[in-house]
């Protein structure tokens, strides 16, 4: 069965500083894999997508993601923090079955200092 | 041009009542979820429906019923509401690939609180 593992229930960062998600993942098959953003009181939006094209991820407001199969990790950076950058985000894992799940991580709060 | 919506926004209601929200998307994807999020953010997936026939149905109290009328469409019904169904309910939609399904799109959410 598919799953994912958010390391770090929140980090923390300064305006600007490098942003780093961390994200492993397990499956028995090739995976696709995801980030979503949650701002307050909204709903989940979709950051970027791995579905076993190009191995690093280009996604909204200059994010991306790198899958890298020998450490089953799907990590997320971001090279400068901007405050508005401040959200939940969900690692997940679509799940290989005829129910089609897609499998969430716990979520990572990310905060930003000024 | 809003790609999933969900009705109402925010519903309170007291212990015992029956309530619904609504979901729409226009995406024309074939496969409709509903999530609930708890206050520690973690989101468990409650029902799918893909063209309108149930494929998920995960361990949820039977007073919750989804109904499909049409692929576009996905209701949730709630009866004897209880304190511990006060979250925020997604409902999400995507297309499916095989085995597999692409990305899901999210509706903004409907925040429950029963009293």
């Amino acid at each position: 069965a598919q799953s994912v593992t958010q390391l770090g229930s929140h980090v923390s960062v300064s305006e600007g500083a490098l942003v780093l998600l961390r994200c492993n993942y397990s499956s028995s098959v090739p995976p696709y894999l995801f980030w979503y953003v949650q701002y307050p009181n909204q709903g989940l939006q979709l950051l970027l997508k791995y579905t076993s094209a190009a191995t690093l991820v280009k996604g909204i407001n200059g994010f991306e993601a790198e899958f890298k199969k020998s450490e089953t990790s799907f990590h997320l950076t971001k090279p400068s923090a901007h405050m508005s950058d401040a959200a939940e985000y969900f690692c997940a894992v679509t799940e290989y079955s005829s129910a089609s799940k897609i499998i969430f991580g716990s979520g990572t709060r990310l905060s930003i200092r000024p | 041009d809003t790609a999933v919506s969900q009705t109402p926004k925010y519903l309170v209601t007291q212990m015992g009542n029956d309530k619904s929200i609504k979901c729409e998307q226009n995406l024309g994807h074939d496969t409709m979820y509903w999530y609930k999020q708890d206050s520690k953010k973690f989101l468990k997936i409650m029902f799918s429906y893909n063209n309108k026939e149930l494929i998920i149905n995960e361990t949820v109290p039977n007073r919750f019923s989804p109904k499909s009328p049409d692929k576009a469409h996905l209701n949730l019904h709630i009866n004897s509401l209880e304190l511990g169904d006060s979250a925020v309910y997604f409902c999400a939609s995507s297309q499916r690939g095989g085995r597999r399904t692409y990305e899901q799109y999210f509706g903004p959410g409907t925040r429950l609180t029963v009293t």
